[in-house]
Order: C-alpha cells, then sequence, then structure tokens
C-alpha cells in the first residue's frame, strides 16, 4: 500500500470551473503539503496543512483535512489556464515514527487540464 | 523571495562516470533533503542531511551516492558510477520549519 495517491489522475475542466483533487494516505502524519509541477519542471509548495487543522485557505486555494478518514482534499477555485499542472500531496509522518526527520512521502500526483 | 537553485539544470554523462549535483539551499534553512522522480513516476525521498550528517536515507541511496555541504551554501548529491536507471530528474530541498521548498532540479541523463 502506498502513503499518498490521488484522485483522480487526471482531470480536465472549463476555464473559471473549480478544481477539486483528493489524496488519500495510510498511516498517521504530522502535516499534509500539497505541490504543484509544471511539465518537467520543479515542484512548487502550494499549502501546508497539520494535523490539527481541518481546513486552510491560501488565495483560490483551499485544502481541509480529514485525519479519521486520511484524506485530504485541494480545491482551486475559478481555475485559470494558467492553472494546467501535476498536483501532488505530499505526507510527513508524525514525530513518533519519523524521529523529526521529516521526510516527504509524495502521492502519484493528479494532472489537471485547464481548458480555455 | 528566497529560493533553493540548482546546477546544471541537465547533465547528461556517460554510464560509469561520476557526477556531482549541486544545490544551495535557502539560506537560513537547517535541513536539507534529495529527492528524485524517474520520468512518468512519483518522487522519491533519497536522504535527508541535519547538522553535517545524513540523518536518514532511502533504499536507493546506496554506496554509489554520497551527499556534502562542503561549506556554508552549498549541498551536493554524488553518484560515483552512473547507471542507466540512475537517469531521473534530481530535486534537492530544504526546510526550516515545516515548509519544504524545491528547487527546479537536474534532469541527468546516463548514457
Amino acid at each position: 500500500s502506498q502513503q499518498g495517491e490521488e484522485d483522480p489522475q487526471a482531470l480536465s475542466i472549463q476555464e473559471g470551473e473549480n478544481a477539486t483533487m483528493n489524496c488519500s494516505y495510510k498511516t498517521s502524519i504530522n502535516n499534509l503539503q500539497w505541490y504543484r509541477q509544471n511539465s518537467g519542471r520543479g515542484l512548487v509548495h502550494l499549502i501546508l496543512i497539520r494535523s490539527n487543522e481541518r481546513e486552510k485557505h491560501s488565495g483560490r486555494l483551499r485544502v481541509t483535512l480529514d485525519t479519521s478518514k486520511k484524506s485530504s482534499s485541494l480545491l482551486i477555485t475559478a481555475s485559470r489556464a494558467a492553472d494546467t499542472a501535476s498536483y501532488f500531496c505530499a505526507t510527513v509522518l508524525s514525530f513518533i515514527s519519523n524521529f523529526g526527520n521529516e521526510k516527504l512521502t509524495f502521492g502519484t500526483g493528479t494532472r489537471l487540464t485547464i481548458i480555455p | 523571495e528566497p529560493e533553493v537553485t540548482q546546477t546544471p539544470s541537465h547533465q547528461v554523462t556517460q554510464m560509469g562516470q561520476e557526477v556531482i549535483l549541486r544545490c544551495v539551499p535557502i539560506s537560513n534553512h537547517l535541513y536539507f533533503y534529495w529527492y528524485r522522480q524517474i520520468l512518468g513516476q512519483k518522487v522519491e525521498f533519497l536522504v535527508s542531511f541535519y547538522n553535517n550528517e545524513i540523518s536518514e536515507k532511502s533504499e536507493i541511496f546506496d554506496d554509489q551516492f554520497s551527499v556534502e555541504r562542503p561549506d556554508g551554501s552549498n549541498f551536493t548529491l554524488k553518484i560515483r558510477s552512473t547507471k542507466l536507471e540512475d537517469s531521473a530528474m534530481y530535486f534537492c530541498a530544504s526546510r526550516g520549519l515545516d515548509e519544504q521548498f524545491f528547487g527546479p532540479g537536474t534532469r541527468l541523463t546516463v548514457l
């Protein structure tokens, strides 16, 4: 079983619509971070949500975390063509299991395409 | 805004050759990481580094790999004898408190 799995694997929507991507994980976490990756490029940090938080906002981004279901969602509102990218969730395991190392375990990603 | 930088952006090498990938983390960060991403696959953790020593390494990080912080700013990943399967995008990341910030990556192509 993998620590982070996103769904859907691919999502195409019209510009202006909202895009929702989901992430599930297996073990207890300290925090969960979302990243964006344009094709062949680096990883851009979007937002971090801690295990004791349920929702965070940043501009057009809204992230939720449900630790009882071990899942998170990323909502992008009023999508733009520039939002076309792959989106990854990455988890940091709880301190008990990572000795403070805080390595990231990435999911498989959602490929988002915004149609102009 | 401070950012992580990596050089070179693309490295082509022959199988068996040594390569050194360089990173300059964000200046006040204390935790450093290398990850890699084989084309079409997920990003994988290689190694973490803190207080001038490795704090954790993955199964991928075998004896062919090493990391070093030779001075106060650079953080390097060395692959001693490259294999075809080492072809990937290599990302450096640094962390201050919680968020890990990634560099743009070095695309390594082993022929």
